[in-house]
C-alpha cells in the first residue's frame, strides 16, 4: 500500500462542473502540497497546507489532519484546468516528500 | 522573477556522449533540487543542494554528476547514460533547505532526455 494515495486516477468532466480530487496518507506529515503538471512537463505548486483550508481563485484545498485526508476542489471548471494534479506529503520526520501517483483531469468544453 | 529556467528543453544523446543540463533561478533561493520523472509517474528526488553544498544524494548512479557553481545555478552532468535513463529531468528550488513550513517548491519546465 502506498503511503500517499490519490483518487480518482482519471477524471473527465464537462466545463463548469465542480471537481474534487482526494488524497489520503498513512504517515505522519508536517505539510501537504498540491501541485499541477501540464502536458510538456512544467510543475506548478498550487498550495501547501498544514491545517484547515486555503483558497486561490477557483481552487480550494482542505486538509483534515485527524482523518489524514486532503481534498482539492475546482469550482466552475474550465478546459484550461486539464492537467495532472499531484499531492505530495512532507514527512514530519525528515525532509522527504512522498508523492501521490497523480490524478489526470480532463475538462471537456 | 519567479521562474526556474531549464535548458535545453529537449536533449537526445548517445550512450557514449557527455552532456549537461542547466538550471537557473534568480529568486534568492538557497535550496535547489534535481528530480527525475518517468512517464505517468511522480517525480523522484535525485539531489538536493543547500547553500551551494550537496546535502542529499538519493543513491543516484555516478553517471549523473551534479554541480552548483553558485547560488543561482545548478548543473547536471551526464556521461555514459543508459536508455533507461530517458526521462523528464526537473529542477526545482525553494527558499531554504528541507522545505521549511510554508515553503513552496518552484519547478522548471524540465528537460526531456532521450538516450539512444
Amino acid at each position: 500500500k502506498n503511503e500517499v494515495e490519490q483518487s480518482p486516477q482519471n477524471l473527465t468532466a464537462q466545463e463548469g462542473e465542480f471537481i474534487t480530487i482526494n488524497c489520503s496518507y498513512s504517515v505522519g506529515i508536517s505539510a501537504l502540497h498540491w501541485l499541477q503538471q501540464h502536458p510538456g512537463g512544467g510543475i506548478v505548486s498550487l498550495f501547501m497546507l498544514s491545517s484547515g483550508k486555503k483558497k486561490h481563485g477557483r481552487l480550494i484545498a482542505t486538509i483534515n489532519i485527524q482523518e489524514k485526508h486532503s481534498s482539492l476542489h475546482i469550482t466552475a471548471s474550465h478546459p484550461r484546468d486539464s492537467a495532472v494534479y499531484i499531492c505530495a506529503a512532507r514527512l514530519d520526520s525528515n525532509y522527504q516528500l512522498i508523492w501521490g501517483a497523480g490524478t489526470k483531469l480532463i475538462i471537456k468544453p | 522573477d519567479t521562474e526556474v529556467t531549464q535548458t535545453p528543453k529537449h536533449l537526445v544523446m548517445g550512450m557514449t556522449n557527455k552532456k549537461s543540463l542547466k538550471c537557473e533561478q534568480h529568486m534568492g533561493h538557497r535550496a535547489m533540487y534535481w528530480y527525475k520523472q518517468k512517464a505517468k509517474k511522480p517525480p523522484e528526488l535525485m539531489f538536493v543542494y543547500s547553500y551551494e553544498k550537496l546535502s542529499i544524494n538519493e543513491s543516484v548512479p555516478s553517471r549523473f554528476s551534479p554541480e552548483c557553481p553558485n547560488s543561482s545555478l545548478l548543473n547536471l552532468h551526464l556521461h555514459a547514460l543508459q536508455p533507461e535513463d530517458s526521462a523528464l529531468y526537473l529542477c526545482a528550488s525553494s527558499q531554504t533547505d528541507f522545505l521549511a513550513s510554508n515553503e513552496k517548491l518552484f519547478f522548471g519546465s524540465g528537460t526531456q532526455l532521450s538516450v539512444l
